[in-house]
């Protein structure tokens, strides 16, 4: 049984293009994530959503959206794809929004945009 | 913004003792996290520790917190090849609404 998983696992795609990943979790949990690990393996906070709402909205330009449709799924849609976009994204759960409670994450999904 | 720093490789072999170190600046952090990254695998959460303590054990691991250094470490004792994997260490603000990572130490099991 897969608590968090993500789709697509690999994405490669051209510059412009406009894609989306999709993120679910059967863990009941209330809170999900979109964390973006860069080529040096820093993990930055996208976006957190608490029972579809959005909580934390970090400064990721305007061409992200996450999308909601219910507690258990959280989507990433990216407009207008650029190089630098490239990066393997994470989705996460966690049982509450406090960020201190223990986050399960899915295994990534690694965007190339050539 | 908050850093956290970490090595970026370890090697030991089987048997022997692997200590990770971390370094961060936020001197107010509250909670402080050791996740472990396997190959095409999510992140897991090993172990954390609260700020207000010195030491932490959890069967083969030891996580030591120096607050003075924020300074963090963990000890993994008869380190085996499964524990061959990315160790993340993170620290959550004293006002819970930002979790810092590192950027990993790639830990190498040798048999």
């Amino acid at each position: 049984d897969t608590a968090v998983s993500q789709t697509p696992k690999y994405l490669v795609t051209q510059m412009g293009n406009d894609k989306s990943i999709k993120c679910e979790q059967n863990l009941g949990h209330d809170t999900m994530y979109w964390y973006k690990q860069d080529s040096k393996k820093f993990l930055k906070i996208m976006f957190s959503y608490n029972n579809k709402e959005l909580i934390i909205n970090e400064t990721v330009p305007n061409r992200f959206s996450p999308k909601s449709p219910d507690k258990a799924h959280l989507n990433l849609h990216i407009n207008s794809l650029e190089l630098g976009d490239s990066a393997v994204y994470f989705c996460a759960s966690s049982q509450d929004r406090a960020l201190s409670y223990e986050q399960y994450f899915g295994p990534g999904t690694r965007l190339t945009v050539t | 913004g908050e850093d956290v720093e970490q090595s970026l490789f370890l090697s030991v072999r089987e048997g022997d003792s692997s200590v990770i170190n971390c370094t961060y600046t936020d001197s107010s952090s509250t909670y402080l996290y050791w996740y472990k990254q396997e190959p095409g695998a999510g992140l897991q959460l090993l172990t954390y520790i609260f700020s207000n303590m010195d030491m932490k054990q959890d069967q083969r691991l030891t996580v030591l917190l120096n607050k003075k250094d924020k300074h963090l470490s963990l000890r993994i004792a008869d380190t085996q090849t499964g524990d061959s994997a990315i160790y993340f260490c993170a620290e959550l603000n004293n006002a819970g609404n930002m979790l810092t990572f590192g950027g990993g130490t790639r830990l190498m099991v040798k048999p």
